[in-house]
């Protein structure tokens, strides 16, 4: 009963360095999103997609990449990672339809830039 | 644009007391709004949803909150507070027309013995 899988969970990089993360749902879900989470700021949005070859900004979306080869994949790249970009990334997806918004979020992916 | 504003960044009650965590809304459509409940370590996990019909939402754990249009408002309340309902608790738009969807900064509720 896998849901939203994210990969890797916890990741060190030196200030410059490049990653990808990794989220994987098996829900069959058309929608994908990334946030990142900060304290005192909640969840901010930073890419997501309406479905596979699509992509769209969302309210901090410089620094990252994302692309969504396939259906259930949706990866975030850092190209040259900032320390600002230290936080915690969660990915979330859901159904286009029926449309009750309801997102399902994985575990979660620490990032620590040094 | 949507938003959302929590009232309040920690909240603590006794154990047995009423809990009363704040939400409004800002929308230029008429929004789908939600209380997620997040536990140490872990994902967001639904507690409830508003999006037509009845404006008093039932969720899970005793929460319930009230949609007011009026007041933009869309409170989480909880009669009694049990030490298990220490967490972090977000907030969130969205709207049938959305395709994202917009979350407050948090509030921490803790819960004393």
């Amino acid at each position: 009963n896998a849901g939203v899988t994210q990969t890797p969970k916890f990741r060190v990089l030196k200030t410059g360095q490049s990653m990808t993360l990794l989220c994987a749902q098996d829900m069959n879900h058309e929608y994908m999103y990334w946030y990142r989470q900060d304290p005192g700021m909640g969840l901010r949005l930073i890419h997501y997609s309406v479905g596979e070859g699509t992509t769209a900004k969302g309210e901090v979306p410089d620094g990252y990449n994302v692309s969504r080869l396939k259906k259930q994949n949706f990866l975030l790249g850092l190209e040259s990672a900032a320390p600002s970009q230290t936080s915690v990334y969660f990915c979330a997806s859901r159904l286009r339809s029926p449309n009750t918004g309801e997102l399902f979020f994985g575990e979660g992916s620490r990032l620590t830039v040094l | 644009a949507q938003s959302v504003t929590q009232l309040g960044s920690h909240v603590s009650v006794s154990e047995g007391a009423l809990v009363l965590l704040r939400c409004n809304y800002s929308s230029s459509v008429p929004p789908y709004l939600f209380w997620y409940v997040q536990y140490p370590n872990q994902g967001l996990q639904l507690l409830l949803k508003y999006t037509t019909g009845a404006t008093l939402v039932k969720g899970i754990n005793g929460f319930e909150a009230e949609f007011k249009k009026s007041e933009t408002s869309f409170h989480l309340t909880k009669p009694s507070a049990h030490m298990s309902d220490a967490a972090e608790y977000f907030c969130a738009v969205s709207g049938w027309n959305n395709n994202d969807m917009r979350f407050g900064a948090g509030t921490r509720l803790t819960v004393k013995p």
